[in-house]
């Protein structure tokens, strides 16, 4: 069935690395999404890769895509405070303009 | 969040009372979904427009949701009656660019 999974929770320390990582299941998926929502709001779309792209680097954004193993992660190079938040793994079903959201990582920074 | 209005952005209400939603996109989005997000969940779809045409509709608890979109531009949620369980934040969103969706700041309901 259809199905997004991601870890609840994630902490690292002000200027490492954060990586986030997302399971999913359709092999068909045309596009995967990486969205940030920051509390009260909407969902802020952070980067997305193609299905036949392995990687894609947007400024401090890295985003890793396994195919064969229905993997993606994003990859934040020297996190900030300003990165806490709550981040949304989805993915694109080809057969329908449908997208399915993950649950979602809540990304806490400590000092 | 940009283009996308959303209104009100927090309502209370009491049970078996009606409430009404607002999405108000800029123009030129031919597609637009309804979303519902429960605490620490995805959104989940409930219905999606091209244009005035509901095409996915199967996720809508149809027995007390509607929704519609007039000449294709905005649309309304409304639930009548509400109940407990519909507390959640409904998303409006639209999409942009290359298939990628655009999400409004959301109402927050909270139904007593």
């Amino acid at each position: 069935g259809e199905d997004v999974e991601q870890s609840l929770f994630l902490s690292v320390r002000e200027g490492d690395s954060s990586v986030i990582n997302c399971t999913y299941t359709d092999s068909s998926s045309t596009y995967l999404y990486w969205y940030k929502q920051e509390p009260g709001a909407g969902l802020q779309l952070l980067t997305y890769i193609f299905s036949n792209m392995d990687m894609k680097q947007d400024q401090r954004l890295t985003v890793l895509l396994n195919k064969k193993d229905k993997h993606l992660s994003l990859r934040i190079a020297d996190t900030q405070t300003g990165d806490s938040a709550i981040y949304f793994c989805a993915e694109r079903y080809s057969s329908a303009s449908k997208i399915i959201f993950g649950s979602g990582t809540r990304l806490s920074i400590r000092p | 969040e940009a283009g996308v209005v959303q209104s009100p952005r927090y309502k209370i209400i009491e049970k078996k009372q009606p409430v009404a939603f607002w999405c108000n996109p800029i123009s030129g989005h031919n597609t637009l979904y309804w979303y519902l997000q429960n605490l620490g969940q995805g959104p989940e779809l409930l219905i999606r427009y091209e244009n005035e045409e509901a095409v996915d509709d199967s996720q809508l608890p149809k027995d007390r949701f509607s929704a519609e979109r007039l000449k294709g531009v905005d649309s309304t949620l409304k639930i009548q009656p509400a109940e407990l369980g519909d507390s959640a934040v409904y998303l409006c969103a639209v999409v942009a660019g290359e298939e990628t969706q655009y999400f409004g700041p959301g109402t927050r309901l909270l139904v007593l």
